[in-house]
């Protein structure tokens, strides 16, 4: 069965600091790995999204890298606002009878204190 | 003002009642997904529809029902025969099957 984890859990971390989430999966045929942000009571949104070919993609203060090799992808927040405070979703696509499948992970749960 | 809209935000439903949660999209997207949240859990595939008048089953779809009769709209019906509904759930689009999904504000589901 293909699978999606996540690690920590959950994560606290003060205001400026950096940090880094783990995506660890085992979908096969590989498409592209995403990492949304939900913040609570929302719905996710798109951060990045790699493909097979691609080692890291950036968005602002989110620096996403890909490691098809080994199956593991991490996402790095630099210099953490409160605003980040939210659930990151790690979201690995297979190719499956012609329909992209995703399988989600259980998420991160950040929180940024002041 | 594009995007994906659900209503309503909270949902109260008494059990053994059907309910019927709405989601209308103005990107022109062909795709259209549901999904269930739940505490601890990944979201999990209800229904998605590549375009329209065609619908397919997801992970979950037993208890549920869903049409697309215009492409804009995706509406899913929980019936009483879904033994544990209570959960966010989420409505998603996407240009194509491969591409990102855009996911709307979700409805909370609340049976007492």
């Amino acid at each position: 069965k293909n699978q999606v984890e996540q690690s920590p859990q959950s994560l606290i971390i003060l205001e400026g600091k950096n940090c880094t989430l783990q995506c660890n999966y085992t979908v096969s045929p590989f498409s592209n790995l995403r990492w949304y942000k939900q913040d609570t009571g929302r719905g996710p949104v798109s951060l990045t999204i790699m493909t097979f070919s691609e080692n890291t993609k950036s968005n602002g203060r989110y620096t996403a890298t890909l490691d098809a090799d080994t199956k593991q992808s991490s996402l790095h927040i630099t210099a953490s606002q409160l605003s980040d405070s939210a659930s990151y979703i790690c979201v690995v696509s297979e190719l499956a009878g012609g329909y992209q499948k995703v399988t989600f992970g259980t998420g991160t749960k950040l929180q940024v204190i002041p | 003002d594009g995007g994906i809209t659900q209503s309503p935000k909270y949902l109260f439903r008494k059990e053994g009642q059907n309910v019927t949660l709405s989601c209308e999209q103005n990107l022109n997207h062909d795709a259209m997904y549901w999904y269930r949240q739940d505490p601890g859990q990944g979201l999990r595939l209800i229904y998605y529809s590549q375009i329209v008048n065609d619908f397919q089953k997801g992970d979950i779809a037993e208890g549920y029902s869903v049409s697309r009769e215009k492409k804009e709209s995706f509406p899913l019906t929980v019936t009483s025969a879904q033994k544990n509904p209570t959960a966010f759930y989420l409505c998603a689009s996407s240009i194509g099957k491969l591409d990102t999904q855009y996911f709307g504000p979700g409805t909370r589901l609340t049976v007492l």
